[in-house]
């Protein structure tokens, strides 16, 4: 979805970086997501932002770091990466409603050697 | 615990319907299910939702059994462009999205 974009696309660093995941939306959305999904796994939620003062921590956020610097952005840091950081990350954005159906960005792919 | 069960795979001829099955006995009466799909590594796109109605949009149609344990995602005439992972979702307003492995939709020639 062009709403919603990412970047890099895909990011190849060394262990012990740090590493900035970037997404911007288009989409006029009060909430974003940050997922990572792992080989023929399905996705889980890192962190989200239901509005611009609001971080959450998700799933598996050990070793991940958020910033919501705007109603429309939303990066991921991983602050020392380690090989087993190497996934796909997805940024998602909804609407708050009663369903909030989410869209995803294209992704990032990230590999940590 | 997973709240949907999906088959791991799933082949369909092009141009038939392809009929994928969701169960989720333990539903609660205000939870949703969704339908999301991922063609290869792209980011999840959304197909469809429902609560207790049949649904149907461009993409597909979601039918919800009456007791609401069960639902089927329907592509009509699938095309070889469908072949992608289907993931079953449900949850509540509030809750967060968890997809878990889905069904591999194969659409063959």
């Amino acid at each position: 979805d062009a709403d919603v974009t990412q970047t890099p696309r895909n990011r190849i660093t060394k262990t012990g970086k740090r590493i900035m995941l970037e997404c911007s939306q288009t989409k006029g959305h009060d909430r974003m997501y940050w997922y990572r999904q792992d080989p023929g796994l399905g996705l889980r939620l890192i962190y989200y932002s239901f509005d611009v003062k609001d971080i959450n921590k998700g799933e598996i956020s050990d070793g991940y770091s958020v910033s919501r610097q705007a109603q429309a952005k939303f990066s991921l840091s991983l602050e020392s990466a380690i090989p087993n950081q190497t996934a796909l990350y997805f940024c998602a954005t909804s609407e708050a409603g009663v369903t909030d159906t989410q869209y995803f960005g294209p992704g990032t792919r990230l590999t940590v050697l | 615990d997973a709240k949907t069960t999906q088959p791991t795979s799933m082949d369909c001829a092009e141009g038939r319907a392809a009929n994928l099955p969701c169960n989720h006995s333990t539903i609660s009466g205000n939870e949703y299910v969704y339908w999301y799909r991922q063609i290869h590594s792209q980011g999840p796109q959304y197909i469809i939702h429902g609560l207790k109605n049949n649904e149907t949009n461009e993409m597909a149609s979601l039918i919800i059994t009456e007791d609401r344990k069960s639902s089927t995602l329907i592509l009509p005439h699938a095309t070889l462009r469908d072949t992608a992972v289907y993931y079953c979702i449900v949850r509540t307003y509030g809750q967060n999205f968890v997809f878990g492995p889905g069904t591999r939709l194969s659409v063959l020639p």
